[in-house]
C-alpha cells in the first residue's frame, strides 16, 4: 500500500514569511499527486494537482508544489503567506491497487499576524 | 457547480444507537468514498464504491455498512455507537480512478 510520510506536524510563521511543507511518498511508479486544505471547520479542498508534465504545478492561492521524482517529494510552498492561511495542509496520492486516497498526517499552519 | 452533498450535518446519538449518513456525490462521478476523521486525526479511508458495486475497503468497522443505490447516492449505516465513533465523516466523489476527489461538507457525529 501506498504511504505518505508529512513531517511538519505543526508550523507557526508571521504573515508574508515563505512557506514549505515536506510530502514524501513510498510508491516508486507513476502516481499523481495532490495537496488537500483543510480550513478550521470545513472539509477538504483540493488545493494543487500533479498527474503528469511539468513538475512544478501551480495551485489556488498563490501555492504551488514541485514534484521530484528522485527524491519522491512533492513538496508545498508559498512565497509569501497570510493570516487567512491558517489551517491543516494534506498531502494524499491514489493507493495501490485499490480506490482510495492515502492521506498524510497533516501539518498544521498557524500564521500570526 | 454541484458539489458532494451530504447529510445531516450535525448528528448527535447514544451510545448502542444506529446513525446513517448520506451522501449524494457529484453528478456523472462513478467512484464515491467514505472517510472517517477523528479530533486532530488525518482522514481514515473507510469504503469506496465504483459504478454502485463497492470497490475496496479500508478500516471500517464490522458495525458499519455502507451502499450505493441507483440513483448513486450512498449511505454510510453505523450500528452499536460507541463513544469512539464520534467523528467527522466525510464523504468523497471522483470522475475517475486516481484523480482528484472531491470532498462533501462532511457530517460531524457525536457520540453521547
Amino acid at each position: 500500500a501506498q504511504s505518505v510520510s508529512q513531517h511538519n506536524h505543526h508550523v507557526i510563521l508571521s504573515e508574508a514569511a515563505s512557506l514549505e511543507l515536506g510530502c514524501n511518498y513510498s510508491y516508486g511508479g507513476t502516481v499523481n499527486l495532490f495537496w488537500y486544505v483543510q480550513y478550521p471547520g470545513q472539509h477538504l479542498q483540493l488545493l494543487l494537482k500533479y498527474f503528469s508534465g511539468d513538475p512544478l504545478v501551480k495551485g489556488i492561492k498563490g501555492f504551488e508544489a514541485e514534484f521530484i521524482k528522485s527524491k519522491f517529494s512533492f513538496n508545498l510552498r508559498k512565497p509569501s503567506v497570510q493570516w487567512s492561511d491558517t489551517a491543516e495542509y494534506f498531502c494524499a496520492v491514489p493507493d495501490t491497487g485499490r480506490r482510495a486516497l492515502t492521506f498524510g498526517s497533516g501539518t498544521r499552519l498557524q500564521v500570526q499576524p | 457547480a454541484a458539489g458532494v452533498i451530504q447529510s445531516p450535518r450535525h448528528l448527535i446519538k447514544e451510545k448502542r444507537e444506529t446513525a446513517t449518513l448520506k451522501c449524494y456525490p457529484i453528478p456523472r462521478h462513478d467512484t464515491v468514498y467514505w472517510y472517517q476523521q477523528g479530533p486532530g486525526q488525518d482522514p481514515q479511508f473507510l469504503i469506496s464504491f465504483y459504478e454502485k458495486m463497492q470497490s475496496d475497503k479500508g478500516s471500517i468497522p464490522d458495525r458499519f455498512s455502507a451502499q450505493q443505490f441507483s440513483d448513486y447516492h450512498s449511505e454510510l449505516n453505523m450500528s452499536s455507537l460507541e463513544l469512539g465513533d464520534s467523528a467527522l465523516y466525510f464523504c468523497a466523489s471522483s470522475g475517475q480512478a486516481n484523480t482528484e476527489a472531491f470532498f462533501g461538507q462532511g457530517t460531524r457525529l457525536t457520540v453521547v
